[in-house]
């Protein structure tokens, strides 16, 4: 079984500041993660995956995210937050030995509120 | 330009009524899923299909049905059965099931009047 928590139903940062969403994971196979982001009334678009190559890995509008499975997490990063980032961002996580029904499994979401 | 296509983006169902929403991708992907969407739920399962001719029930597919008779499509109906449909309607696609991303459609807000 697979689950993902996702820290933070909603995040407030300035524009120009830090953005910090945080995504901790439980599998019991090695997983392939992945970050979405969802606009208002829009379906949901991928920021980035990890896949087990590089643990950091770039995704699209400058953000990012690190794999770290000593702690189970794979918390997504922008360094300069802007106005255009305000958006409902999913981790989500899948068991990578594949097999079974599990599939993608989503987390519950969190909102990025981005204040000028 | 490959994708998928939800429709209709609205749509209105008097309680009774069964109504159903279309799904059509042209990635020429194997598996396909129906995700409900509400506030501070994220998205929930309703049901997947691996490959034609075959799909299983996800986490809530209660009041809900689907065929997958052709590979490009899988429609989502909304039964009268289902006492709480007025949600967002997600659906999406991906090669297999196992390994790779999903893509996903603009989706279809549903509201019982």
């Amino acid at each position: 079984a697979q689950s993902v928590t996702q820290l933070g139903s909603h995040v407030s940062v300035s524009e120009g500041a830090l953005v910090l969403l945080r995504c901790n994971y439980s599998s019991s196979v090695p997983p392939y993660l992945f970050w979405y982001v969802q606009y208002p009334n829009q379906g949901l678009q991928l920021l980035l995956k990890y896949t087990s190559a590089a643990t950091l890995v770039k995704g699209i509008n400058g953000f990012e995210a690190e794999f770290k499975k000593s702690e189970t997490s794979f918390h997504l990063t922008k360094p300069s937050a802007h106005m255009s980032d305000a958006a409902e961002y999913f981790c989500a996580v899948i068991g990578a030995s594949g097999g079974g029904a599990d599939g993608l499994t989503f987390g519950k979401g969190t909102h990025l509120i981005i204040q000028p | 330009d490959g994708g998928i296509t939800q429709s209709p983006k609205y749509l209105f169902r008097k309680e009774g009524q069964n109504v159903t929403l279309s799904c059509e991708q042209n990635l020429n992907h194997d598996a396909m899923y129906w995700y409900r969407q509400d506030p501070g739920q994220g998205l929930r399962l309703i049901y997947y299909s691996q490959i034609v001719n075959d799909f299983q029930k996800g986490d809530i597919a209660e009041g809900y049905s689907v065929s997958r008779e052709k590979k490009e499509s899988f429609p989502l109906t909304v039964t009268s059965a289902q006492k709480n449909p007025t949600a967002f309607y997600l659906c999406a696609s991906s090669w297999d099931r196992v390994n790779t991303e999903a893509f996903f459609g603009q989706g279809t807000r549903l509201t019982v009047v």
